[in-house]
């Protein structure tokens, strides 16, 4: 049972370049979310999945895409990455938006 | 806009001795409040969970109180031991979303 995994765990970008991180979870739960950290910021939330079909913009979406492809993973993505996303982003999840949420162990993206 | 702060910023305390961390929310309808623990470098680990309708929750050496109607919760942590140096976030949840306060970090010195 690995919770929830992260991949990749470090990333370098150049401005404009595009990627994917990606996220799975083991645990049979129907809501999956995107955080970014950030200092001085805290954790702020880019998208949301409550179940499986159902994507929704959270605090801070632009710039980013998200597809939720099966029950297990959801994916974000960077068109084309600016310096401002430097950054280190967390997936959650959770059984219901009324159960405690579980993370990843992060992706440190920087971008150049 | 729920803003929720954690005072006070940095804490460090002698192995044995409690804890007292505390956590302010503006918004008192929230849905639950949840307390991680994150180590530099790594992951959030989820603590424990207080529905709005609870008081407190209780897990070994935690002990988390949630007063909703003045927007406050307190995480003590007995007999702190030099392992449970770490930073410790209080989150609410509203609607969809956690909010994030921005973390205690304590140290507990053997």
């Amino acid at each position: 049972n690995a919770g929830v995994t992260q991949t990749p765990k470090f990333q370098v970008l150049k401005t404009g370049q595009s990627m994917t991180l990606q996220c799975a979870q083991d645990m049979n739960h129907n809501s999956m979310y995107w955080y970014r950290q950030d200092p001085g910021m805290g954790l702020r939330l880019i998208y949301y999945s409550a179940s499986e079909g159902t994507t929704d913009k959270g605090e801070v979406p632009n710039g980013y895409n998200v597809s939720r492809l099966n029950k297990r993973e959801f994916s974000l993505r960077l068109e084309s990455a600016a310096p401002s996303q430097t950054s280190v982003y967390f997936c959650a999840s959770s059984k219901s938006r009324d159960n405690e949420q579980f993370f990843g162990p992060g992706t440190r993206l920087t971008v150049l | 806009k729920q803003e929720v702060t954690q005072i006070p910023a940095a804490l460090s305390v002698p192995e044995g001795e409690n804890l007292v961390l505390n956590c302010s929310f503006t918004d008192s309808a929230i849905y639950n409040l949840q307390w991680f623990r994150q180590d530099p470098g790594k992951g959030l680990t989820s603590l424990l969970l207080i529905q709005s309708s609870q008081r407190e929750q209780t897990s070994g050496r935690l002990n988390a109180s949630l007063d909703k109607s003045s927007g406050r919760s307190t995480l003590y942590i007995a007999a702190s031991q030099p392992g449970d140096s770490a930073t410790y976030l209080c989150a609410v949840r509203d609607d969809y979303k956690l909010s994030f306060g921005a973390g205690t970090t304590v140290t507990v010195r053997a």
